[in-house]
């Protein structure tokens, strides 16, 4: 069956800090992928897809990016983080059709101090 | 683009009752699906139900069901029998056929008294 993974479930980061959020896929080949970003009080915002491997679309200009190393993991990474990179992020995936919508991780909570 | 509007922030609804989440959407295309996503205390996204959009016949998952109604733009989710685990975030989502993305309202909490 296929399984997703996300972690760390929290981190606390200071403003400035490096950061770096891992995704990983079991139990199916060449997953779309996905990193959404939910503040407090918010919806799901879509920052970055994959449809393959080094396969990168960014959907809200940041300073965070999105990588692809291998097809079943997606990473979300930032040089410096800011106060406003605070929030809680989840990473999906899909495969064929449409209709099966997005199987989602358990999330990183993320706050930036 | 295609944007999806939960008006109701919050809900309540007392157990065993029937409640009616609201949703619009809309879109140009004629190709595409409809999605709510339930967020409980957890954070973990849970697909509830679905609906295609080229389906007349109203999706149904155990206690929920769907009001689909396409010449309105309108997707409202019915809860029967709510019980204390309904308690959570609903999201309702939209994806075009031919799009990888997928398009979220801002939420709704719903809150179930014993």
């Amino acid at each position: 069956s296929q399984t997703i993974h996300q972690w760390p479930a929290t981190l606390v980061q200071p403003v400035g800090s490096p950061l770096s959020l891992e995704c990983t896929v079991e139990g199916t080949s060449n997953p779309n992928l996905y990193w959404y970003r939910q503040a407090a009080g918010r919806g799901l915002q879509l920052l970055f897809y994959s449809i393959g491997i080094d396969q990168i679309s960014s959907e809200v200009p940041q300073n965070l990016s999105a990588s692809r190393p291998q097809d079943r993991q997606f990473i979300l990474s930032s040089k410096k983080l800011l106060l406003s990179d605070s929030g809680f992020y989840l990473c999906a995936w899909s495969v064929g059709q449409p209709y099966y919508g997005y199987t989602f991780g358990s999330g990183t909570r993320l706050t930036v101090v | 683009a295609q944007t999806v509007t939960q008006s109701q922030p919050e809900m309540s609804v007392q157990e065993a009752e029937t409640v009616t989440l609201s949703c619009t959407y809309d879109t140009s295309e004629s190709d595409y699906y409809l999605f709510w996503y339930k967020q409980p205390p957890s954070r973990q996204m849970i697909l509830v139900i679905r609906q295609e959009a080229y389906k007349q016949q109203n999706a149904t998952e155990n206690r929920f069901s769907v009001n689909f109604q396409k010449a309105a733009k309108s997707f409202s989710l019915k809860i029967s029998d709510s019980q204390l685990g309904d308690a959570a975030m609903y999201f309702c989502a939209y994806r075009e056929g031919g799009s990888e993305k997928l398009v979220f309202g801002k939420g709704m909490k719903l809150t179930v008294n014993p």
